[in-house]
């Protein structure tokens, strides 16, 4: 059983630019997390999407979106890209659309801003 | 926002050591979530909690469900050089607001580094 893919690993870009990452869930989950990791604040949650819509959202600023399909696979996008925004971006599915979510994660989209 | 403190930050160990780590919260959870990450990787899930006071093992790791529902431990015996990495735990409560579960809170990490 494939596990949470996701494209591109490594991507560097620069301050003003937008970038989007694509996750491709384990077959058969519905739900997709994303979360941004950094050094100094460590995992914090962006956004969980279920069937297509969004359900939950972190505390990230609205140059943060994303949306799923009706595949379940997900993208997000940052735009107008700051300094900060460079982190390892890690999308996890799960197959529970509510209650305790124990997710999988993915090896992450490594975002460098410039 | 909900906040975890994960202690220690860095354990030093010797390989064949036993590892204890925990986090602490200012809010309650439903469920505690155990990971560690590799360099390069995504986190993995060692352990899931779900009852306050649950004590689950998974060969040689051990986690618990604080009676409170504040707080949860990780023991690892008999170290090995493959446990190196870092571990979070994680805390999730369940949003009654229509949607679905809340996201992870996740701890800082603990850093598990084997002394030659």
């Amino acid at each position: 059983k494939a596990g949470v893919t996701q494209t591109p690993r490594y991507l560097i870009k620069t301050r003003g630019q937008q970038v989007t990452l694509s996750c491709s869930p384990i077959s058969g989950h519905r739900s997709v997390s994303w979360y941004q990791q950094t050094p100094g604040q460590g995992l914090q949650f962006l956004f969980e999407y279920f069937s297509e819509t969004q359900r939950n959202k972190g505390n990230f600023p609205g140059r943060f979106s994303g949306r799923q399909f009706s595949n379940s696979r997900s993208e997000m996008n940052v735009s107008t890209l700051e300094l900060g925004d460079s982190a390892l971006y890690l999308c996890a599915s799960s197959l529970r659309g509510t209650g305790a979510n124990v997710l999988t994660f993915g090896a992450g989209s490594r975002l460098t801003v410039l | 926002g909900q906040q975890l403190n994960q202690s220690p930050q860095s354990m030093f160990i010797q390989e064949g050591e036993d590892v204890s780590m925990n986090c602490t919260s200012s809010s309650i959870f439903n469920t505690w979530l155990w990971y560690k990450q590799d360099p390069g990787e995504g986190p993995v899930l060692l352990i899931a909690l779900y009852k306050a006071g649950e004590l689950t093992s998974n060969g040689r790791l051990t986690a618990q469900f604080g009676i409170t529902r504040k707080d949860s431990f990780l023991n690892i015996s008999a170290s090995i050089p493959s446990d190196v990495g870092i571990y979070f735990c994680a805390g999730q409560a369940v949003s009654y607001s229509g949607g679905g579960a809340d996201g992870l809170t996740f701890g800082k990490g603990t850093h598990l580094i084997i002394q030659p």
